[in-house]
C-alpha cells in the first residue's frame, strides 16, 4: 500500500514566524515530490515541487528532500494571515502518468495575528 | 490565465440515478484527470485519460464510472446509478508540460441522499 502521511494539525503559528511541515512516503519509486495548497472550499494549488535531495527555494517557501529517509518538507518563512490552509504533499511514483499522484491527507496550518 | 473549468458546481442526486459532471480542460493541455476529495479526507485519483482513451485508473474507478471527451474541448465522468458513498467533491485537472503539476477545476460538489 503506498503511502503519503501527514501530521494532520492544525499548526498554529505566529504571524512572521517560520511554519514547519513534514511528510513521510512509504514507497522507494516515488520520484518527484509536491506540496500543494488547498483553501478551505477551494481546488488544490501547486507551490513547490522537488526532484533532487537538498534544498530548493522559492520566495518564502522551501521545499527540503531526504530520498534515503522518505521524507519531505516544507517551510514557509515570514508567515503570513493568508497563509492559513492547507498543506497537501504529494508523490509522483516512478512509471504513473505525470498527473497521478499521491496525496497525502494535508497539514491544517493557522497563522495568528 | 487559462483555467480548468467545472459544470455543476454542486449537484444534488438521488441513490441510483445517474450524474454526469462537466470539464474542459486548459486547450493546449493533453493529459486529463479526474480526482474525487471526500469531505475530510484525502484528494484521491480515479482515472487518466490520454490521447482520448483511460491510460491509469484507480480501484475507485468501477464499473459505475466512465469517463468521455465527447468533442475536442469537454472532458465528462459519468457515475451509472450513484450511490451514497459517492458523494465527494470531484475534481477536474490536467497537466502541461511540468510533470505533476496539476491544474485543478474548481471542482462540483456531489451530494447523494
Amino acid at each position: 500500500q503506498k503511502e503519503v502521511e501527514q501530521n494532520s494539525g492544525p499548526l498554529s503559528v505566529p504571524e512572521g514566524a517560520i511554519a514547519s511541515l513534514n511528510c513521510t512516503y512509504s514507497d522507494r519509486g516515488s520520484q518527484s515530490f509536491f506540496w500543494y495548497r488547498q483553501y478551505s472550499g477551494k481546488s488544490p494549488e501547486l507551490i513547490m515541487f522537488i526532484y533532487s535531495n537538498g534544498d530548493k527555494e522559492d520566495g518564502r517557501f522551501t521545499a527540503q528532500l531526504n530520498k534515503a529517509s522518505q521524507y519531505v518538507s516544507l517551510l514557509i518563512r515570514d508567515s503570513q494571515p493568508s497563509d492559513s490552509a492547507t498543506y497537501l504533499c504529494a508523490v509522483n511514483i516512478n512509471g504513473d502518468s505525470w498527473g497521478k499522484l499521491q496525496f497525502g491527507a494535508g497539514t491544517q496550518v493557522v497563522v495568528t495575528p | 490565465e487559462p483555467e480548468v473549468t467545472q459544470t455543476p458546481s454542486h449537484q444534488v442526486t438521488q441513490m441510483g440515478q445517474e450524474v454526469i459532471l462537466r470539464c474542459v480542460p486548459i486547450s493546449n493541455h493533453l493529459y486529463f484527470y479526474w480526482y474525487r476529495q471526500i469531505l475530510g479526507q484525502k484528494v484521491e485519483f480515479l482515472v487518466s485519460f490520454y490521447n482520448n482513451e483511460i491510460s491509469e485508473k484507480s480501484e475507485i474507478f468501477d464499473d459505475q464510472f466512465s469517463v468521455e471527451r465527447p468533442d475536442g474541448s469537454n472532458f465528462t465522468l459519468k457515475i451509472r446509478s450513484t450511490k451514497l458513498e459517492d458523494s465527494a467533491m470531484y475534481f477536474c485537472a490536467s497537466v502541461g508540460t511540468l510533470a505533476g503539476e496539476l491544474f485543478f477545476g474548481e471542482g462540483s460538489r456531489l451530494t447523494v441522499l
